[in-house]
């Protein structure tokens, strides 16, 4: 059974941009949830989708956003690309959903603005 | 917003030795999850605890669910030197469908 793969690996983008990161879960999972990770603040949830509907959202400005087609893949999208969003995002997805259990994460994608 | 303290936050230790880190929180968990993270690459789940006072073991590691639901500890035995990387506790509140609150890693070196 495939894993979760995120796409891209790696990222370079410029302040003010955006950016769209992609997310494909385990097949028959149906949530999704995304992770920030940095090192001085750990792992930051973002927000949880589960049957194309977000269920949970964390604490980040609106710039962040998401969404999960029929198939449970999901996207993220970033606006106005600031420096302190250079992080490496995580996806992971489980079983049951809405709630987080057993979430198996993806390699995420590394995001730099310069 | 919730946060589990994990400690300790790094340890060095003699291949072979054995290791525990553990996480705490004033909230009570319905879940408790730990992985481990390599350079570059997500977390790897690696147990998963479903009830108070559960222990459960993978190989040589060994998780406890605490039996007050505030914490719960990870220990490796016979360390060896892939076990380098981040460790981290997941824990779920039990107030419901929340997602899952992460500590901030323990980070592990084995010197061989």
């Amino acid at each position: 059974k495939a894993g979760v793969t995120q796409t891209p690996r790696y990222l370079i983008k410029t302040r003010g941009q955006q950016v769209t990161l992609s997310c494909s879960p385990i097949s028959g999972h149906r949530s999704v949830s995304w992770y920030q990770q940095t090192p001085g603040q750990g792992l930051q949830f973002l927000f949880e989708y589960f049957s194309e509907t977000q269920r949970n959202k964390g604490n980040f400005p609106g710039r962040f956003s998401g969404r999960q087609f029929s198939n449970s893949r999901s996207e993220m999208n970033v606006s106005t690309l600031e420096l302190g969003d250079s992080a490496l995002y995580l996806c992971a997805s489980s079983p049951q959903g809405p709630m987080n259990t057993e979430a198996f994460f993806g390699q995420g994608t590394r995001l730099t603005v310069v | 917003g919730q946060q589990l303290n994990q400690s300790p936050q790094s340890m060095f230790i003699q291949e072979g030795e054995d290791v525990s880190m553990n996480c705490t929180s004033s909230s009570i968990f319905n879940t408790w999850l730990w992985y481990k993270q390599d350079p570059g690459e997500g977390p790897v789940l690696l147990i998963a605890l479903y009830k108070a006072g559960e222990l459960t073991s993978n190989g040589r590691l060994t998780a406890q669910f605490g039996i007050t639901r505030k914490d719960s500890f990870l220990n490796i035995s016979a360390s060896i030197p892939s076990d380098v990387g981040i460790y981290f506790c997941a824990g779920q509140l039990s107030s419901g469908n929340t997602p899952l609150v992460f500590g901030k890693g323990t980070r592990l070196s084995v010197i061989a």
